[in-house]
């Protein structure tokens, strides 16, 4: 079954406790990317990556980090959380950049700093 | 840059009843348009999309067309269920590789 699969599922931590967030697509897709939802706001982009080895800011990447070393995984990286970074996150892929195609979603991290 | 705003909600609904969500956009070149809808506890998935003026995109009685004239690309279906219930968004996809979404619109349909 296609799919985009994140862990973990909920996530409580305190400030400053270095963690990081799993995506992983079984879809050969090249991109991928990680979002937030908060109330009000929609989904906003933090980073996103057009294939291995490539990746690049979205609107609100400050505190993040990410890396792309193999095709079907993009972890996001939280190496020092605060309470800000409190939300819903979802990764999501697409078999390439292009405005086109569609994206899938994972099922959410719903993330509490404390 | 890219913008999407799409009318607030919340909106609440009686079963069979005609629902539109407002949704204008602003962008730069000729971007896609889609709709995502999420249900309770899960992520998003599409509904719907359309990739160039005019076209209409379609999925489970829900349509939207692509206005140029108008920026606009505004959700509707004609008659709501109750399993309708979800929150929806408006996107935009422009060759800058990135997904700009519109607030989201929470949609509650009552039996």
């Amino acid at each position: 079954e296609a799919q985009v699969t994140q862990n973990p599922r909920y996530l409580i931590t305190v400030t400053g406790k270095k963690l990081t967030v799993t995506c992983s697509q079984n879809m050969n897709h090249e991109y991928m990317s990680w979002y937030r939802q908060d109330p009000g706001l929609g989904l906003r982009q933090i980073y996103y990556s057009m294939n291995v080895e490539v990746t690049d800011k979205g609107d609100v990447p400050e505190g993040y980090k990410v890396s792309r070393k193999e095709k079907r995984n993009f972890p996001l990286i939280l190496e020092s959380p605060s309470p800000n970074q409190t939300s819903l996150y979802f990764c999501a892929s697409s078999l390439n950049g292009r405005a086109k195609n569609i994206q899938y979603f994972g099922a959410g991290t719903r993330l509490s700093v404390l | 840059g890219n913008s999407v705003t799409q009318m607030e909600g919340p909106v609440t609904l009686s079963e069979e009843a005609f629902l539109t969500i407002n949704c204008t956009y602003t962008a730069t070149g000729y971007p896609s348009l889609f709709w995502y809808v999420q249900y309770p506890g899960e992520g998003l998935q599409l509904l719907l999309k359309a990739t160039k003026a005019d076209d209409k995109g379609s999925n489970k009685g829900f349509e939207a067309t692509y206005r140029k004239e108008t920026t606009s690309f505004h959700l509707e279906k004609g008659s709501v269920q109750v399993s309708d219930s979800a929150v929806y968004f408006c996107a935009l996809k422009s060759n800058d590789y990135k997904l700009s979404f519109g607030a989201g619109t929470t949609v509650t349909v009552r039996a």
